[in-house]
């Protein structure tokens, strides 16, 4: 069974960039969810997708926006980047999108913002 | 906006102590998972609670829900160095949004 991977690893933008960050989600998973985790905090929600479509969202500007594809990887985009963007990017996948469901979690991709 | 607070933020203890780490809110929350997570990994789930009052026990860990679902505590019995890591709880409402407290940071000294 293939768990979470997500790619790159490690990421150095400027301000005013944009980025990609990718996700491909566990076997047999057709919900994926982007989390955002500040040094020293937990992991923040931005948003889910199920099925290729966006299924819920916390409070992030319209900048950050994703994708799901048919496979079910996933794409989380960032435009403008901005300093505070500064994170670990992770993603999680699970089987569904209902509340009591696992969560499995890659290792994150490292963006920083100079 | 619903919040999740942990306490303590830090913790250092020895080897073979017992332990309690909460998680509270205002909110009402349909679910609530315990994760730990690992420096430069991502969390791992450990421990899902639905009912409101509802105890599970994992080995030397034991979780549990409050009453009105709005808080939950993790006790750990005879802390061992493996037990090191940050410790997560995540609250799930049924509009498919999750909260995410900042966690307990837990040393275990040999």
């Amino acid at each position: 069974e293939t768990g979470v991977t997500q790619s790159p690893t490690h990421l150095i933008k400027t301000r005013g960039q944009q980025v990609t960050l990718r996700c491909s989600s566990q076997s047999g998973h057709n919900t994926v969810s982007w989390y955002q985790q500040a040094l020293g905090q937990g992991p923040q929600f931005i948003f889910q997708y199920y099925r290729e479509e966006e299924n819920g969202r916390g409070n992030f500007p319209p900048r950050f926006s994703g994708l799901q594809f048919p496979n079910y990887s996933s794409e989380l985009n960032v435009n403008a980047l901005e300093l505070d963007d500064s994170a670990l990017y992770l993603c999680a996948s699970s089987r569904t999108p209902t509340t009591n469901e696992k969560l499995f979690f890659g290792s994150g991709t490292q963006l920083s913002v100079l | 906006t619903q919040l999740l607070e942990q306490s303590p933020q830090f913790l250092s203890i020895q080897e073979g102590e017992n332990l309690t780490v909460y998680c509270n809110s205002s909110s009402v929350f349909s679910s609530l998972q315990w994760y730990r997570q690992e420096p430069g990994e991502g969390p791992v789930l450990l421990v899902t609670v639905v009912t409101g009052g509802e105890v599970k026990k994992l080995k030397r860990l034991t979780f549990q829900f409050g009453d009105a679902r709005k808080d939950s505590s993790l006790h750990i019995t005879a802390a061992q160095p493996g037990d090191t890591g940050l410790y997560l709880c995540a609250g799930f409402t049924n509009a498919g949004k999750s909260t995410f407290g900042d966690g307990t940071t837990l040393t275990v000294k040999p």
